[in-house]
C-alpha cells in the first residue's frame, strides 16, 4: 500500500535531549513536509522540502533541523534548543506541480519531553 | 506573510443542521484552496479542493465550498450535518507561485450533538 509513515507513534523524551522522529512516503512524491499540530493553533509549518537535497524553512523553524538524503525520507530532528517541543507532529508529501498540490499525511508522532 | 484564517474555533449544532464554515486568506495572487478534515484518531485527508475553475467545488459526504475571490474566501458548507461529521476541519492554502508551501488555517472543531 502505498501512504507516508511516522514512527514512532508516541515518543518520551527527557528535556534537553535532541530527538529524530521519521517519515517515510512510498508515493513517489517529491515534496515532503513537517508540521506541528497545537490546540487552537492548527498546522503550522516547520520545514518543507520540494527536491532532494534541498529544503526550505517554514514559520516556525527554530529548534528544529532537517535533512533531505533520499526522496523517500524525511527526518526532523526537535533540538534542544526547542523551547516547548511538546506537541503532535505531522508528516506530509506532495507532487509540487502548481494546480496540484493536494497533500498527504501520515498517521503523526505524538512527542512528549519531560 | 500569506495566512489563512477560520474565525470559528468550534462549532456546536444539532444532527440536520446546515453548516458553514468561514476561511479567509491574505494573497493577492492565484491560489489553489483545500479543506482537509481530521476525524478522531484519523489520519488528516482531503475534502475538496479549488484549482479552477467553477467557483463552487464539491467534495465527500456531501461537502461543498464556494470561491469568492473578491472576498479571498473559501467557505465550506453541508445542508444537512450528521453525528459523523464531528471532526476538525481545516482550511488550507497554495500560492500557484510556490505550488510547494502549503498553509493551513488554525482549524474549526465541529462538534454534532445526536
Amino acid at each position: 500500500d502505498g501512504g507516508i509513515t511516522q514512527s514512532p507513534k508516541y515518543l518520551f523524551r527527557k528535556e534537553g535531549q535532541n530527538v529524530t522522529l521519521s517519515c517515510e512516503q512510498n508515493l513517489n512524491h517529491d515534496a515532503m513536509y513537517w508540521y506541528r499540530q497545537d490546540p487552537g493553533q492548527g498546522l503550522r509549518l516547520i520545514y518543507y522540502s520540494q527536491i532532494v537535497n534541498d529544503f526550505q524553512k517554514g514559520d516556525i523553524a527554530e529548534g528544529y533541523s532537517v535533512s533531505r538524503e533520499k526522496k523517500e525520507s524525511f527526518p526532523l530532528t526537535v533540538t534542544s534548543a526547542q523551547k516547548n517541543p511538546t506537541a503532535f507532529y505531522l508528516c506530509a508529501s506532495s507532487i509540487p506541480r502548481a494546480g496540484n498540490t493536494e497533500a498527504f499525511f501520515g498517521q503523526g508522532t505524538r512527542l512528549t519531553v519531560v | 506573510a500569506q495566512s489563512v484564517s477560520q474565525h470559528n474555533h468550534h462549532v456546536i449544532l444539532s444532527e440536520a443542521a446546515s453548516l458553514e464554515l468561514g476561511c479567509n486568506y491574505s494573497y493577492g495572487g492565484t491560489v489553489n484552496l483545500f479543506w482537509y478534515v481530521q476525524y478522531p484518531g484519523q489520519h488528516l485527508q482531503l475534502l475538496l479542493k479549488y484549482f479552477s475553475g467553477d467557483p463552487l467545488v464539491k467534495g465527500i459526504k456531501g461537502f461543498e465550498a464556494e470561491f469568492i475571490k473578491s472576498k479571498f474566501s473559501f467557505n465550506l458548507r453541508k445542508p444537512s450535518v450528521q453525528w459523523s461529521d464531528t471532526a476538525e476541519y481545516f482550511c488550507a492554502v497554495t500560492m500557484y507561485s510556490s505550488a510547494s508551501k502549503i498553509i493551513f488555517g488554525s482549524g474549526t472543531r465541529l462538534s454534532i450533538r445526536p
